[in-house]
C-alpha cells in the first residue's frame, strides 16, 4: 500500500522568506501523480501544484515549485516571497494513475500547519 | 476553476435524526466523487468513493448503513448520516474528481454537530 509521510507537525517562515515543507511517499508502482494541497482556517482544500511521476523537470506554480526526487521518493514543496496568505495546513498527497475503483483516490500525508510572522 | 458546492455547511442536529449533505459539481462532470471525514487537526479520512449511477465503495471500518452514499447523477452525491449519534460529529467534505481532466477538487466542507 502506498503512504505519504509529512514529517514536520509545524513549520514557520518570516514573509517575505523562502519556506520548505518536507514529503516523502512511499509506492511500488510507476504511473502516479504527486499533489500539494492547502487548507486554510476556512478548511476549503485548495489544490496549490501538482507533478506527474513522469515527467522530469519540477513543476512550478508563481511562488511555489517543488523538489521532485523520484528515485529518493521525496516531494518537497518550496514557497517563495512567503505571504500572511499562505498560513495555513499543507498536505502532500499521492494518487495512482490507475483509476479504478479507490485506487483513483488521493492518499494524504498528516499535514503540516505553516505560520506566516508578519 | 472548477467548483464544488456542498450543502449544508454546517447542521445541528439532535441524535437519533438522519442528516442528508449534498455534493455538486457545478461545471463539470464527476463519474466519480469522494467523500471524505476529517476531525480537528487530522487528516482527511477516505469514507466511502462513489461512481456514477453504481454502489459505492466504503473503506474498511466505515459503516455503509450509517453512511448512506448517492450518486445519482454526474453533477450530484449525496451522504446520509442516518441515525446520527454525537460521535459522528466531524467535519465531512467532498471531492469531485473531473471526467475530463481526471483532476479532484474538494467542496468547502459541512460541520455536522449531533447533539
Amino acid at each position: 500500500a502506498q503512504t505519504v509521510t509529512q514529517s514536520q507537525p509545524e513549520m514557520s517562515v518570516q514573509e517575505a522568506e523562502t519556506v520548505t515543507l518536507s514529503c516523502t511517499y512511499d509506492t511500488s508502482e510507476s504511473d502516479y501523480y504527486l499533489f500539494w494541497y492547502k487548507q486554510p482556517p476556512s478548511r476549503q482544500m485548495i489544490l496549490v501544484i501538482r507533478q506527474e511521476a513522469y515527467k522530469q523537470q519540477n513543476a512550478t506554480e508563481n511562488r511555489f515549485s517543488v523538489n521532485f526526487q523520484k528515485a529518493a521518493k521525496s516531494f518537497s514543496l518550496k514557497i517563495s516571497d512567503s505571504q500572511l496568505g499562505d498560513a495555513a495546513m499543507y498536505f502532500c498527497a499521492y494518487r495512482s494513475g490507475n483509476y479504478g475503483g479507490s485506487q483513483g483516490n488521493l492518499i494524504f500525508g498528516k499535514g503540516t500547519k505553516l505560520s506566516v510572522k508578519p | 476553476g472548477a467548483v464544488v458546492s456542498q450543502h449544508p455547511s454546517r447542521v445541528i442536529c439532535k441524535s437519533g435524526t438522519s442528516v442528508k449533505i449534498e455534493c455538486r459539481s457545478l461545471d463539470f462532470q464527476a463519474t466519480t466523487m469522494f467523500w471524505y471525514r476529517q476531525f480537528p487537526k487530522q487528516s482527511l479520512m477516505l469514507m466511502a468513493t462513489s461512481n456514477e449511477g453504481s454502489k459505492a465503495t466504503y473503506e474498511q471500518g466505515v459503516e455503509k448503513d450509517k453512511f448512506l452514499i448517492n450518486h445519482a447523477s454526474l453533477t450530484l452525491s449525496t451522504l446520509t448520516v442516518t441515525s446520527a449519534h454525537p460521535e459522528d460529529s466531524s467535519f465531512y467534505i467532498c471531492s469531485a474528481r473531473d471526467r475530463l481532466v481526471r483532476t479532484q477538487y474538494f467542496g468547502p466542507g459541512t460541520r455536522l454537530l449531533v447533539l
